[in-house]
């Protein structure tokens, strides 16, 4: 069963700052790491995913760093925007070979100030 | 830009009534999940169905809860004999084939079900 710890549970960014939140995970032989972003009232939408064999994926102001041997990975929201606000959840699959079944941590409230 | 449509959007029922979502996945989409997220909690994962198949439910509670997608029409999630617990908001997700890096599941808006 895996176990994923995400934090911190809510963060206040002012605009244009970094905004970073970290997820530790238990079990190792996975290849897909999402994070998603969810709206108030909406579902999650995928923002960005990374797989195990690189460190960094960017994406526009968003970028997953992985550090396999520590089982982290983290979220940073560069440039960070009022229109960012909203929960995010990092995710791991709870069976290798599959990624259907995944594990969510339990999601960060990121609030950006204006 | 037909996405996974659930509905209704908000359900209310009194407890021990039967609660019933629908979810049509996105098109070309044969794969269905069901996800619930409870208050301040991450999502957990329920059952995976193909059509007319369930390959795993086991995130599914053992009684009350069931679910189907069938050959014609919409996924199902039948809660039945509701009580406050099940208030929660029931996601559903769905992809193109069985699912491998690159081959993401997307999300519904989802279904906010309220047992009073």
């Amino acid at each position: 069963q895996q176990q994923v710890k995400q934090s911190p549970q809510s963060l206040i960014v002012q605009k244009g700052g970094i905004s970073i939140i970290n997820c530790a995970y238990e079990n190792t032989a996975f290849d897909y790491f999402p994070w998603y972003q969810q709206f108030p009232g909406k579902g999650p939408a995928l923002l960005i995913a990374i797989r195990p064999d690189v460190s960094e994926k960017k994406e526009g102001r968003f970028t997953i760093s992985f550090n396999k041997s520590a089982k982290q990975f983290s979220l940073h929201i560069m440039d960070s925007q009022p229109g960012d606000s909203a929960t995010y959840f990092c995710a791991a699959p709870d069976s290798g070979g599959s990624n259907y079944k995944l594990t969510f941590g339990k999601g960060t409230l990121l609030t950006v100030n204006p | 830009n037909a996405g996974v449509m659930q509905n209704p959007r908000h359900l209310v029922r009194r407890r021990g009534q039967e609660a019933r979502l629908r979810c049509s996945p996105m098109k070309g989409h044969s794969h269905v999940y069901w996800y619930r997220q409870l208050p301040e909690e991450g999502l957990k994962f329920m059952v995976y169905l193909q059509k007319e198949n369930i390959i795993d439910e086991s995130g599914m509670p053992k009684e009350r809860f069931s679910a189907e997608f069938p050959k014609e029409g919409p996924s199902i999630l039948r809660i039945q004999q509701v009580v406050r617990g099940d208030s929660a908001a029931y996601f559903c997700a769905s992809s193109p084939s069985r699912t491998g890096f690159g081959n993401t599941i997307y999300f519904g808006e989802g279904s906010w079900l309220t047992v009073v």
